[in-house]
C-alpha cells in the first residue's frame, strides 16, 4: 500500500539559512511526487513534483527537491530561507500502476522562518 | 478564471442533518477531487472523478456520496452528519486524470457536526 511520511512536525529555520522539509515515501511501482504548500486559511498550492528524469526538481519561489529512490525520500529544499515561507508544506504521492487517480498525503509539516 | 470555487466557506450542522458541499471550477478540468484535512493526519481522499458520469471512492469514502452531472461541478453530500465528519474539506482539480498532473485547491469549507 502507497504511503508518504513527514516525520517532522515543525522546522524551525533563520532566515537566510538553508532549508529541508522531510518526506519518505512507499510504494511497490514507481512513484510520482509532488509538494505543496498551503497558507493560513488557505488551500493548498502546488510547488513542484518528479515524475521521472532528472532527480533534483525545480520549482516554485526557488524551491527545489530531490528524488532519491534507494532512500525512498523526497525532500524538499531552498538555499536561502525567507520568512515569507513559513506554512505548512505536504508531500504527495501516488503511482505510475495500479489507480494512479489516488493521492496520498504526508501528515503536513509546519515550516518557521525566523527574521 | 475564478479557478476552483467552494461553497459555502464555513457550515454548523447539527448531528443527523444532511447537507451538500459546493465545488466548481472553471477550467475544463478532467479530474476532480474532494479531501477532508483533520491536524496531524494531512489530506485524505474521499471521493474523485475522471469526467462526467464518473466517481469513485478514495481512502475515507463512508458518510459521503458524490456526482458528477457536468465537467464543472463536483458536490459532495453528507447523508447524516456526525460529529467525526468536523473537518476542513477541500475540493481540487487538475487538467487531466492521471497522477503526473498537478491539482489545483479551492479555498476549503470549514465544517463543524455538534
Amino acid at each position: 500500500a502507497q504511503s508518504v511520511a513527514q516525520p517532522e512536525d515543525q522546522v524551525n529555520v533563520a532566515e537566510g539559512n538553508p532549508l529541508t522539509v522531510k518526506c519518505t515515501y512507499s510504494v511497490s511501482g514507481n512513484p510520482y511526487l509532488f509538494w505543496y504548500v498551503q497558507y493560513p486559511n488557505r488551500g493548498l498550492q502546488f510547488l513542484l513534483k518528479y515524475i521521472t528524469g532528472d532527480n533534483l526538481v525545480k520549482g516554485s519561489y526557488g524551491f527545489e527537491a530531490e528524488f532519491n529512490k534507494s532512500q525512498t525520500s523526497f525532500h524538499l529544499k531552498k538555499p536561502s530561507a525567507l520568512v515569507s515561507d513559513s506554512a505548512l508544506y505536504f508531500c504527495a504521492l501516488t503511482e505510475e500502476r495500479g489507480n494512479f487517480n489516488k493521492f496520498y498525503f504526508g501528515s503536513g509539516t509546519k515550516l518557521n522562518v525566523k527574521p | 478564471n475564478a479557478g476552483v470555487t467552494q461553497t459555502p466557506k464555513f457550515q454548523v450542522l447539527k448531528t443527523g442533518q444532511s447537507m451538500t458541499l459546493q465545488c466548481a471550477q472553471d477550467m475544463n478540468h478532467e479530474y476532480m477531487s474532494w479531501y477532508r484535512q483533520d491536524p496531524g493526519m494531512g489530506l485524505r481522499l474521499i471521493h474523485y472523478s475522471v469526467g462526467a458520469g464518473i466517481t469513485d471512492q478514495g481512502e475515507v469514502p463512508n458518510g459521503y456520496n458524490v456526482s458528477r452531472s457536468t465537467t464543472e461541478d463536483f458536490p459532495l453530500r453528507l447523508l447524516s452528519a456526525a460529529p467525526s465528519q468536523t473537518s476542513v474539506y477541500f475540493c481540487a482539480s487538475s487538467e487531466l486524470a492521471g497522477g503526473y498532473n498537478e491539482q489545483f485547491f479551492g479555498p476549503g469549507t470549514r465544517l463543524t457536526v455538534l
